[in-house]
Parts: C-alpha cells; structure tokens; sequence
C-alpha cells in the first residue's frame, strides 16, 4: 500500500462545482503539501501545513481551500471550478526542512 | 522570487552514453538539493539528495553541487532506455522546496 494515498485518481467535475481531493498519509509526517503540476510546468504550492493547526497559502492558493483533520489527512477543495484548474495535482509530505518529499499517485482533475 | 531554473528539453542520449542534466538557483542560503524522476502521468521519485559542495555517487547516478556557483547538476552514466522520464530539480528555500520545470530526457537505443 502507498504510504501517500490520494483520492479520486482521476475525476471530471463541471464548471461551477465544489471538488474536494483528499490525501492521507501513513508516514508519521507532520508537514503536507498540495501541488498542482500542469504541462511543461514545475509543481506549484498550493498550500502547505506543518500540523494540524498550521496551514499556509503557497504561490497560487487563489481559488482552493485546504483542510488539515488530522495529522494524516490533508484535504484540497476547489469552491467553484473552473476549466483552467485543469492540471495534475499531487499530495506530499516530508518530516521537516530541507528534507525530501514524498508523493502520493497524484489526482487527474479535469473541469469542462 | 526563488527560482530554480532548468532547460526543459528534450535532451536525446545514445544508450550507454552519459546524460548530464544541470538546475541553476537564485537563494544563496538554500542547503538542501533533490534530483526527481517523473514519468508521464506518475509522480515525482527521489533518485538522489545533496547537501554539501562536491559530488556524491549512487549507482549510475552523481549529484555534483556547486554552492558558489549555484548549480547542481545530475549525470546518469550508461543511460538506459528506461532513464527516459522528465528530471526535477528541488532547492530547500525558507521552509519549502522550489521546484524547476525538468529536463525532459530521452534515452535512444
């Protein structure tokens, strides 16, 4: 089993509609991430929490909400979708500064 | 704004030869540098991590990082063609990594 584990994988949503993409971890990690990775672009941190009480915007937050629930869960909702929030968007921990981040699968989100 | 900046490719290698991929960064105090692999569709995987000046070896692979020069650059020796995948350069800034663009690779047999 993934150590991060994100759901749906894959999911088409319309224009207009609240989305929530959820992620949960069996690391132990404190800190979690949300990417967002379109073509030929880097990721982009979208939020970033370092427990469950700390949550951070990251440089394109405009437009999704995250939700710390636990250690282990970490939630990204887009309140209103549009189609340019198209793109790859991946979950991921590490267990501090400086030190390497850990994936999940990723989660294919497609707005028409 | 911290950037980290990489040639997006593609880079072609002959199997068996060596590819040499190259991330440059704007934060002087960053001290920590990942290499990632990404294959289309997947998510990143660490290949190597690199702290100090100087170059580490794992396998095929050697990190070389040059602080005063704000480089870090990854070579793949014997290049496979299952090496083909996009390559991610990671720099720790002010409590989070700065990803590049990737280099996308491809290794022809």
């Amino acid at each position: 089993d993934a150590d991060v584990t994100q759901t749906p994988r894959n999911r088409i949503t319309k224009t207009g509609k609240r989305i929530m993409l959820e992620c949960s971890q069996t690391k132990g990690h404190d800190r979690m991430y949300w990417y967002r990775q379109d073509p030929g672009l880097g990721l982009q941190l979208i939020y970033y929490s370092f427990d469950v009480k700390d949550i951070n915007k990251g440089e394109i937050s405009d437009g999704y909400s995250v939700s710390r629930q636990a250690q282990a869960k970490f939630s990204l909702s887009l309140e209103s979708a549009i189609p340019n929030q198209t793109a790859l968007y991946f979950c991921a921990t590490s267990v501090g500064e400086g030190t390497e981040a850990f994936f999940g699968q990723g989660t294919r989100l497609t707005v028409v | 704004q911290k950037e980290v900046e990489q040639n997006s490719g593609p880079l072609s290698v002959p199997e068996g030869a060596i590819a040499s991929l190259n991330c440059t960064y704007s934060d002087r105090g960053s001290q920590s540098f990942f290499w990632y692999r990404q294959y289309s569709g997947k998510s990143p995987e660490l290949i190597m991590f690199i702290y100090s000046n100087g170059d580490k070896e794992d396998g095929r692979f050697t990190a070389q990082l040059n602080k005063a020069s704000q480089y870090v650059s990854l070579l793949i020796r014997d290049s496979q063609p299952s090496d083909s995948a996009t390559y991610l350069c990671a720099v720790s800034s002010n409590y989070q990594l700065i990803w590049g663009a990737g280099t996308k690779l491809i290794i022809k047999p």
